[in-house]
């Protein structure tokens, strides 16, 4: 069974940094492009960043673009999100996802990242 | 970017009844390359992670219940619940995933009636 596990999420101020992990379990993780995805409260889902099988590639939404970094480690089947220069509006519940390509097939439960002074 | 525009934002349907969900994109979604449309639909209950119903416009996952299906090329996609359960009760949403950055449809929330 695929299982994706979100952690790292908080409360942090405007300006902070958080880290967000996820460890994925039941599936081939370096087979697989990884992503994450966050909704607002109220919102819909919004697509963040992806990488590929190997991090040769990655791509970010504009709103997030040289704030947050995508990174994995194949070897402890992980994947992170480093995210900088913390705003309002990135407070949302984010989700680690994965699929054969841009597809997204699975999801983990999420984790709820608050910025607020 | 491509954008995915949802149709209606929510609907109330009795149990039994057919609920419709249209998605349209701002550029194709069909490869000349193989023929397939990059389009799939989730389901997003309260409180859970969303859970992909259909991939490739219409595509049913495995284990996902024969009243959903998907229909639509090109540009115009739908999803059909063709006898609402109350289970069915969530937010709905499709994905393009044809060009970067892959693009959300702005959701449509079903009720009961």
């Amino acid at each position: 069974e695929v299982q994706l596990v979100e952690s790292g999420g908080g409360l942090v101020q405007p300006g902070g940094s958080l880290r967000l992990s996820c460890a994925g379990s039941g599936f081939t993780f370096s087979s697989h492009w990884m992503t994450w995805v966050r909704q607002a409260p109220g919102r819909g889902l919004e697509w963040v960043a992806n990488m590929n099988q190997d991090g040769s590639q990655t791509e970010y939404v504009g709103s997030v673009e040289g704030r947050f970094t995508i990174s994995r480690d194949n070897a402890k089947r992980s994947l992170f999100l480093q995210m900088d220069g913390l705003r309002v509006e990135d407070t949302a519940v984010y989700y680690c996802a994965k699929g054969p390509g841009y597809l997204i097939d699975h999801w983990g439960q999420g984790t709820l990242v608050t910025v607020s002074s | 970017d491509i954008v995915m525009t949802q149709s209606p934002d929510s609907l109330a349907v009795s149990l039994g009844e057919r609920a419709t969900i249209n998605c349209e994109s701002s550029r194709t979604l069909l490869s000349g390359s193989n023929n397939r449309n990059y389009l799939s639909w989730y389901q997003h209950r309260p409180g859970q992670p969303p859970k992909l119903l259909i991939s490739w416009a219409s595509t049913r996952e495995s284990g996902v219940p024969d009243r959903f299906s998907g229909s639509g090329s090109g540009t115009d996609f739908t999803l059909t619940i063709s006898s609402l359960q109350a289970e069915d009760v969530a937010v709905y949403y499709c994905l393009q995933y044809h060009s970067s950055p892959v693009t959300f449809g702005g959701g449509t929330k079903v009720e009961i009636k």
